[in-house]
């Protein structure tokens, strides 16, 4: 079965920093796109980041130079490490596979939430 | 980056049709042919809908349809059905490598 399974959620301070994970089975993470998809509470669908499957990454202006996505292939997860972290950073977050490397996000996760707050 | 724009709510009964907006730009839903539709129920993740303007994954009921004219893409979904009350948004590529989705409409099925 094809999942995705993200974890490292947590309660942490302005500009703390925390990592989270995106673990695949059913599919290789290093063929394949992976995007990051956050979800404020009560709020809509943000667009965070995506590593391709070579390797080039890319961040939403919000968080550019804050949040890094890499991935580790012999572990088949994808991570976001974010730093500097902001009240407006507190969401739910999704990992997403983008199945025709053409903004066809499935399957998504089931979401670990991040809450910034002192 | 600005989000596309969607009615915040929707509704038809039962049997009904609805469609559902989601305007942006030439730069974003004008300018490709990658245009997605995403199903949340609440506290679910997003299901994918719709993918490139018009078609369906498997699985997803041909009660379910996409189309694009100009800057506007517009979900329809026909036959309503008491399932299908959920929040819709849509998402579009945006250029250089960065994806953007809508601010969401909440469907109620009367």
């Amino acid at each position: 079965e094809v999942q995705l399974v993200e974890t490292g959620g947590g309660l942490i301070q302005p500009g703390g920093s925390l990592r989270l994970s995106c673990a695949a089975s059913g599919f290789t993470v290093s063929s394949n796109y992976i995007n990051w998809v956050r979800q404020a509470p009560g709020k809509g669908l943000e667009w965070v980041s995506v590593i391709y499957s070579g390797g080039k990454t890319y961040h939403a202006d919000s968080v550019k130079g804050r949040f890094t996505i890499s991935r580790d292939d012999s572990k088949n997860t994808v991570y976001l490490q974010m730093n500097s972290l902001r009240d407006e950073d507190t969401a739910l977050y999704y990992c997403a596979r983008d199945l025709g490397n053409r903004g066809w996000f499935d399957p998504w996760g089931q979401g670990t939430l991040v809450t910034v707050s002192s | 980056q600005s989000a596309l724009t969607q009615p915040p709510s929707a509704s038809g009964s039962p049997g009904q049709s609805v469609t559902i907006s989601c305007t942006g730009t030439s730069s974003d839903v004008g300018g490709y042919n990658y245009v997605s539709w995403y199903q949340q129920h609440p506290d679910k993740a997003p299901k994918l809908m719709i993918y490139e303007v018009t078609k369906r994954p498997s699985g997803v009921p041909d009660r379910f349809s996409g189309s694009k004219s100009g800057n506007t893409a517009s979900l329809t979904v026909s036959g309503l059905q008491a399932e299908d009350e959920a929040g819709y948004y849509c998402s579009s590529y945006a250029g250089s490598n960065i994806w953007v989705f809508g601010g969401g409409t909440k469907l109620t099925v009367l």
